[in-house]
């Protein structure tokens, strides 16, 4: 059974440019929700997918957009990017039954980390 | 407005004794709370949690207590091992709640000396 894994490990951008970010979620779990950690900070919920759509979001703008692939996995996509976007971005994947409640506690991957100059 | 908080940013313990770390929330909404540990460079891993309707919940060396009327949980460890360094985090959500957001205090550096 592998688990959470994300790519890249370290990004560099530049402000205005846009990134994505991708993360495989665990075996058997069908849902993956992403996370912001600044440094010094926890972890800020940025949006979660279940089946394919967004299950819920955070207090973060139109600009963070996501995706929930067949096979589960997911990207985070970041446009215009801001200097304030420097964070460790987490990923984590749990599983959720028929009921919609969950059942399994969340996985993480190690993060990327992203790096706005 | 942090709705989880932990007060310690660092705690320094001696190898055998005993760690506690502290979490407080505000949201009277919460009813179950998590910690999670993370080493550098790994993503944060699930140690224990509790439910609203316990007050006290062990794993091994863990021990997670919660006081809703003070809105306060700590979490207790017993013998402390230098491997138990990492920094600790205090998650809570409501479960009704169906995307399940974690909503996290900014975490405790725990260092346990030798």
């Amino acid at each position: 059974e592998t688990g959470v894994t994300q790519s890249p490990t370290h990004l560099i951008k530049t402000r205005g440019q846009q990134v994505t970010l991708r993360c495989s979620s665990q075996s058997g779990h069908n849902t993956v929700s992403w996370y912001q950690q600044a440094l010094g900070q926890g972890p800020q919920f940025i949006f979660q997918y279940y089946r394919e759509e967004e299950n819920g979001r955070g207090n973060f703008p139109p600009r963070f957009s996501g995706l929930q692939f067949p096979n589960y996995s997911s990207e985070l996509n970041v446009n215009a990017l801001e200097l304030d976007d420097s964070a460790l971005y987490l990923c984590a994947s749990s599983g959720k039954g028929f009921s919609g409640v969950f059942t399994d506690t969340q996985y993480f991957g190690p993060g990327t980390r992203l790096t706005v100059l | 407005d942090q709705q989880v908080k932990q007060n310690s940013p660092s705690l320094s313990v001696q190898e055998g004794r005993i760690s506690i770390l502290n979490c407080d929330y505000t949201n009277s909404m919460f009813d179950y709370f998590l910690w999670y540990k993370k080493y550098p460079a790994e993503g944060p891993t699930f140690l224990i949690s509790i439910s609203s309707i316990k007050d006290k919940n062990e794993d091994g060396r863990f021990t997670v207590f919660l006081n809703k009327s003070a809105k306060h949980l700590s979490l207790h460890i017993v013998p402390s091992q230098p491997g138990d360094s990492a920094v600790y985090f205090c998650a809570a959500t409501p479960r009704w709640d169906s995307n399940y957001q974690l909503i996290w205090g900014a975490g405790t550096k725990l260092i346990i000396k030798p």
